[in-house]
This record gives structure tokens, sequence and C-alpha cells, in this order.
């Protein structure tokens, strides 16, 4: 089955850097990989997807990028602010006929220091 | 984007008594709800698969007579933790997926139930 693998598991930058995080995934019949944040005591939210038949995507300070050929895939936050600090998951899914599962790394810390 | 609920926020109870959580999405029709258990500082992981109608698919090591799901309608799944111990204390999360507003394949999250066993 699918493993994803997230690194790093910890990141602390100054306000105003870059953060940059980064997911492999093995199953290459994957297409579709969502980044999810979750704060404290929260359910995890949406922040940015990609689909296998693009290569970036970008939406204001956050963005994507996906290598199909070396199955992996980055989340780029630039310009970092305190309210950005919580927990970062990617997620990997195949098609399976409607019952598409997501797999999710393990999730990076983020803390973005003032 | 889509919203999901959940209740009740928060739970105690008891070892040994059930309990219920409930998933709703409030603006699109969800045909298929999914459960997530997620321990302190680590990732979620999915218990079971529910389509609205059928039996929920369970993920393996889950077991189906303790954790009952049920997905009556388009917006409503249930979850209940039966004979609940303390080692069934965790955060749960359902999430959903459908047609109409949400774009096939994306899941989105309710805010979490955090149950506490006693």
């Amino acid at each position: 089955g699918e493993n994803v693998e997230q690194h790093p598991s910890t990141l602390s930058v100054q306000e105003g850097d870059s953060a940059v995080i980064k997911c492999t995934y093995s199953d290459s019949a994957s297409n579709y990989f969502p980044w999810y944040k979750q704060e404290l005591g929260k359910g995890p939210q949406l922040i940015i997807d990609i689909r296998s038949n693009v290569g970036e995507k970008k939406d204001q300070r956050i963005a994507v990028t996906l290598n199909k050929t070396a199955k992996h895939f980055s989340l780029h936050i630039t310009e970092t602010q305190p309210e950005d600090s919580a927990v970062y998951f990617c997620a990997a899914s195949r098609p399976q006929g409607g019952s598409e599962k997501l797999v999710f790394g393990k999730g990076t810390k983020l803390t973005v220091n003032p | 984007g889509a919203v999901v609920s959940q209740h009740p926020s928060r739970v105690i109870c008891k070892s040994g008594t059930s309990v219920k959580i409930e998933c709703r999405s409030l603006d699109f029709q969800a045909t298929t709800m999914f459960w997530y258990r997620q321990f302190p500082k680590q990732s979620l992981m999915l218990m079971a698969t529910s389509n609205e109608g059928s039996k929920a698919t369970y993920e393996q090591g889950v077991e189906k007579d303790k954790f009952l799901i049920n997905h009556a309608s388009l917006t409503l799944s249930t979850l209940t933790v039966t004979s609940a111990h303390p080692e069934d204390s965790s955060f749960y999360i359902c999430s959903a997926r459908g047609l109409g507003r949400v774009s096939y394949n994306e899941q989105f999250f309710g805010p979490g139930t955090r149950l506490t066993v006693l």
C-alpha cells in the first residue's frame, strides 16, 4: 500500500522567512496530494492541494510543487507569520473507484518566531 | 469551503459506557464519510470509511463491533464507541467527501471530538 514520508518533523523559522516541508510517496498511482494545517485541539484544515496533472500550484503565500518522477511533493510558505505556527500534514491518495482514502504523513510542527 | 461539524466537541465518560459522536456536513451532501483517530503528537489514523446507506468498511485492526458506524443520510454519520475503556481515549475526527460544491476526492474535516474515558 501507499506510504508517505514527511520531513522535517519539526521546523522553526523567524517571522518573514520561508518554510519548506517535503513529502515522498511510494505508490506511483497516487494522483491527489493535499496539505492540511492543524492547530492545537482542532481538526485539520485543507490549505492547498495538487493533482498529478499539475506540477505547481500557488495560493498567495502558499505553494505546492509535485515531482511525479521522483514521487515527492513539497509545501512552500513564504513570508511566514506567527499565525502560521501549527502542525502541517501532507497526504496522498490514489484512484479507487470512489473509495479513495488519504494516507497521511507523520506531520511537521512549524513554529514561527516573532 | 465545505463545512463539517462534530458533536460533542468533548466528552468524558466512565469505563464501560458507550459514547456516540455525530458528524454532519452542513452545506453539501456527503456521499462518503471517514472516521479517524489521532493520539497526541501523532498523525491521523483512518478507522473506517462509510458510504451513505451501506455498511462501513473498517481498516485492519479496527474492531467493528466496538466502533459502530452509521451513515444513515447524506449529511450525517455517527460513530459509537461501545464499552469504552481508558485506552479508547483519543481525538476522533471525521471527514466528508461529496458532490456538488466540493471537488471530487477532497476531504473536509470536522473539528474533532476529544474523548476521555475514566
